[in-house]
């Protein structure tokens, strides 16, 4: 069974410039969750989405970061200005959802986009 | 709200030792509690869960933990070191949101492995 795909795995950018992230889950997964992890700190959620529909993004900052899942399926990350303290690793995970009795809340990571912003 | 706290940012031993990370949690509910780790310039991979029945729980790569709710504690111990356990290694713990599930991570503690 393939993983969480995400790309790229790293991207180098300016301060002001923008930066788009991308991610494919597990196949069947209908919750997709975007984090943020900087340097020495564990993972903070950003965005998290059920299906096509945004079910929390209370930490996302919406100013600059925006997020979609058209389709339901993949989901892009887009940062724009980009700011110094941005750069971190941006992992996307995914997970099967509430809707099945048996999901004990089990995510899958992908291997993170590393973004330093300059 | 449910958090966690992980105790001790760094931690080393020596090969062959005991290894144990320590993990405090807050929940107003039942936690599900989970342990990832994090190898080098990778995502986190599951090492084990908790959520409901036997409070001991074991995982992979020889690593177990202790639901202790009189302590509020999901300790995660090995009882031999190997040098391929030198990674970083988060405790998280489970909320419910409308839509899923939602991990709330600890800081991480970084464990180095010494000959």
């Amino acid at each position: 069974e393939a993983g969480v795909a995400q790309s790229p795995r790293y991207k180098i950018i300016e301060k002001r410039q923008s930066v788009a992230f991308w991610c494919n889950p597990i196949s069947g997964h209908a919750t997709l969750y975007w984090y943020q992890q900087i340097l020495g700190q564990g993972p903070k959620l950003l965005i998290q989405f059920q299906n096509n529909g945004v079910v929390d993004d209370s930490q996302l900052p919406k100013d600059r970061f925006s997020a979609e899942r058209l389709k339901g399926v993949d989901s892009t990350l887009k940062i724009q200005p980009a700011k110094l303290e941005d750069s971190a690793v941006y992992l996307c995970a995914s997970s099967l959802g509430d809707s099945r009795i048996t999901n004990t809340g089990e995510l899958f990571f992908g291997e993170g986009s590393r973004l330093t912003v300059l | 709200a449910q958090s966690v706290t992980q105790l001790g940012s760094h931690v080393s031993v020596s090969e062959g030792a005991l290894v144990l990370l320590r993990c405090n949690y807050s929940s107003s509910v039942p936690p599900y509690l989970f342990w990832y780790v994090q190898y080098p310039n990778q995502g986190l991979q599951l090492l084990l869960k908790y959520t409901t029945g036997a409070t001991l729980v074991k995982g992979i790569n020889g690593f177990e933990a202790e639901f202790k709710k009189s302590e509020t504690s999901f300790h995660l111990t090995k009882p031999s070191a190997h040098m391929s356990d030198a990674a970083e290694y988060f405790c998280a713990v489970r909320g419910v949101t409308g839509g899923g599930n939602k991990l709330t991570f600890g800081t991480g503690t970084q464990l180095k492995v010494e000959l």
